[in-house]
């Protein structure tokens, strides 16, 4: 049990572009799911939260407009980059958590490699 | 200094060897997680502990809450166990589930 996914696993997209990256829980419902991003070499670092049916919460130096975020239903979050820049190619990991409040269980989808030419 | 500090940085063994991964943190938390990341980046949550000891095959996952420590040890290793493995802690306080993030322990398990 507990299976996130994210779709695609690697796109490639020109600069300027937008992309779309989905995170679904294939078996639980996600009141909450979080973005994180992680450049070569470096540990992962959260870029939002997000919460079914409001607003996401961004992290400081995060631009709100660029990375638009969706979590409109209890099993689907979507992360889209918007104008990509090559500054932007990253892997793009979602996770999931079946409870708000204290939030303890999150379930890790397996990520997405973006690289903007 | 990172508010989790794992150790050590880099792991070669052979296979069948016991290995043991350590994890220190300063901040008070509500659950540690290990994880384990693959080359190919994608991620498996090994385990989930706020006290105790956990044990899923040939891994076991234990914690001080005291000493504000925990290890993952692999038990009879194997080329396959070799990936970086990552242990993040989910603290009190500040956004719900931030999860604070440890560099990896990158393991190298040799035939």
């Amino acid at each position: 049990g507990a299976v996130v996914s994210q779709h695609p696993s690697w796109v490639i997209c020109k600069s300027g572009t937008s992309v779309k990256i989905e995170c679904r829980s294939l078996d639980f419902q996600a009141t909450t799911m979080f973005w994180y991003r992680q450049f070569p070499k470096q540990s992962l670092m959260l870029m939002a939260t997000s919460n079914e049916g409001s607003k996401a919460t961004y992290e400081q130096g995060v631009e709100k407009d660029k990375f638009l975020i969706n979590h409109a239903s209890l099993t689907l979050s979507t992360l889209t980059v918007t104008s990509a820049h090559p500054e932007d190619s990253s892997f793009y990991i979602c996770s999931a958590s079946p409870r708000t409040g204290v939030v303890r269980e999150q379930y890790f989808g397996p990520g997405t490699r973006l690289t903007v030419t | 200094k990172n508010e989790v500090e794992q150790s050590p940085q880099n792991l070669t063994a052979q296979e069948g060897e016991f290995i043991t991964i350590n994890c220190s943190y300063s901040v008070g938390i509500s659950a540690l997680h290990w994880l384990q990341q693959h080359p190919g980046g994608g991620i498996v949550s090994l385990f989930m502990l706020s006290s105790g000891k956990k044990k899923h095959g040939r891994l076991i996952a234990t914690i001080n809450i005291q000493e504000k420590h925990s290890s993952l040890h692999i038990t009879a290793s194997h080329p396959r166990d070799s990936a970086v493995y990552i242990c993040a802690v989910d603290g009190y306080g500040g956004s719900q589930g931030n999860l604070i993030f440890g560099k990896g322990t990158k393991l190298s398990v040799k035939p």
